[in-house]
This record gives C-alpha cells, sequence and structure tokens, in this order.
C-alpha cells in the first residue's frame, strides 16, 4: 500500500463544473497536507496547504482535511480548461513530503 | 527572487557513466530536496538537506546516488555508474519551512542509454 493514494483517473468535467479531487494517506503522523499541480511537461507548483482539519478556501480552490478519516480533498469551482493538468497530493511529516502519483483532469470546453 | 535553478535540463549518458546535476534554490531557503519523477508517477522523495546538513536519505536510494550541499546555498546530486533504470526527472525543491510548502526548479531529465 502506498503512503497517499490518489485516484489515477483520469477525471473530466465539463467547463464551469465543480472538479472534485481526492487523496488518502497512511501516516497518521502527518502534519501538513499539500495540493500540487503539474502540467505536462513541467514540474509541479503549489496551489495550497491545509494543516488543520476543515475546509480552507482560495479562490476557486478549497482544500478538505479529516484527520481522523486519513482524507484530504480538493475542490476546483467554476472549472477552466486551463485547470487541465494532474494534481499532485502531499503529506508532509518531520519535514519531508510524501507524493501520491497524481489525477489528471481534464476540463472539456 | 529567480526562483530554483537547475542545471543541466537535459542529459544523455552511456550506462556505466558518472553524471552530476547542480541546484540553486531560492537564496533565503534553508530547505533543499531531491526528488525522482518517472512518467506516470508522482515525486519520489530522495534526499533534503536543512542548510548543510544532509537530513534523511531515501532507504530506496542505492549507494551510487550522493548530494551533498556545501556552504548550505547549491546543492549537488551525483549518480555514479548509471543503469538505465535511473532515466528520469530529477527534481530540485526548496523550502523556508513554515509549512513545508516546496518551490521546484524545472528538473534536470536524464536519459541513459
Amino acid at each position: 500500500q502506498k503512503e497517499v493514494e490518489q485516484n489515477s483517473g483520469p477525471l473530466s468535467v465539463p467547463e464551469g463544473a465543480i472538479a472534485s479531487l481526492n487523496c488518502t494517506y497512511s501516516d497518521r503522523g502527518s502534519q501538513s497536507f499539500f495540493w500540487y499541480r503539474q502540467y505536462s511537461g513541467k514540474s509541479p507548483e503549489l496551489i495550497m496547504f491545509i494543516y488543520s482539519n476543515g475546509d480552507k478556501e482560495d479562490g476557486r480552490f478549497t482544500a478538505q482535511l479529516n484527520k481522523a478519516s486519513q482524507y484530504v480533498s480538493l475542490l476546483i469551482r467554476d472549472s477552466q480548461p486551463s485547470d487541465s493538468a494532474t494534481y499532485l497530493c502531499a503529506v508532509m511529516n518531520a519535514g519531508k513530503s510524501t507524493f501520491g502519483d497524481g489525477t489528471t483532469l481534464t476540463v472539456k470546453p | 527572487d529567480t526562483g530554483v535553478s537547475q542545471d543541466p535540463r537535459h542529459k544523455i549518458t552511456k550506462r556505466g557513466q558518472n553524471v552530476t546535476f547542480r541546484c540553486d534554490p531560492i537564496s533565503e531557503h534553508n530547505r533543499l530536496y531531491w526528488y525522482r519523477q518517472t512518467l506516470g508517477q508522482g515525486p519520489e522523495f530522495l534526499t533534503y538537506f536543512q542548510n548543510e546538513a544532509q537530513l534523511e536519505k531515501s532507504r530506496l536510494l542505492s549507494d551510487r546516488f550522493s548530494a551533498e550541499r556545501p556552504k548550505g546555498s547549491f546543492s549537488t546530486l551525483e549518480i555514479q555508474r548509471t543503469e538505465q533504470g535511473d532515466s528520469a526527472m530529477y527534481l530540485c525543491a526548496s523550502s523556508s519551512g513554515g509549512a513545508g510548502e516546496l518551490f521546484f526548479g524545472e528538473g534536470s531529465r536524464l536519459t541513459v542509454l
């Protein structure tokens, strides 16, 4: 079992819809949780992070954390074609971040 | 702030040769990380430094891999006696600590023939 699990997708949503991306992790000592976006052929870039249970909103993005269920999610509202990318979930413990294999999202115009 | 820079961006080598990659982090960041990524996979942790101290090295990493960060500034990652399985994108990232968010360079793509 991988330490960080994500559905590989692909996830396809129409433009303007809400995209929901999920992630589970195995290390209960994990302290911070991150979502990165990676366009094809590019390196990952940070979207947002969360470290407390509940929701955190940043523009069109909302991260949700449930430590009891060891579950992190990312909601993208009003999805745009430019959101088409692979979304990587990462969890950090003791200074080291461990990544999932990512979910590929396609937003269709 | 010029971001994280990596050199070379691409490296093609023959099996058995040694290669070295360089990473220059964001200047005020004290943590520096190396990851390896292959197609369809997420970044795989290799090692990380806080200033000049190497705090952790992946147990998956063979003795052919070594990394240094002299004076807590730039870092080098050397792979000795390369194998075809070493072909991957080698990503460097830096962090100021905080929540641990990583800022990645563009990566160094290694192809071993």
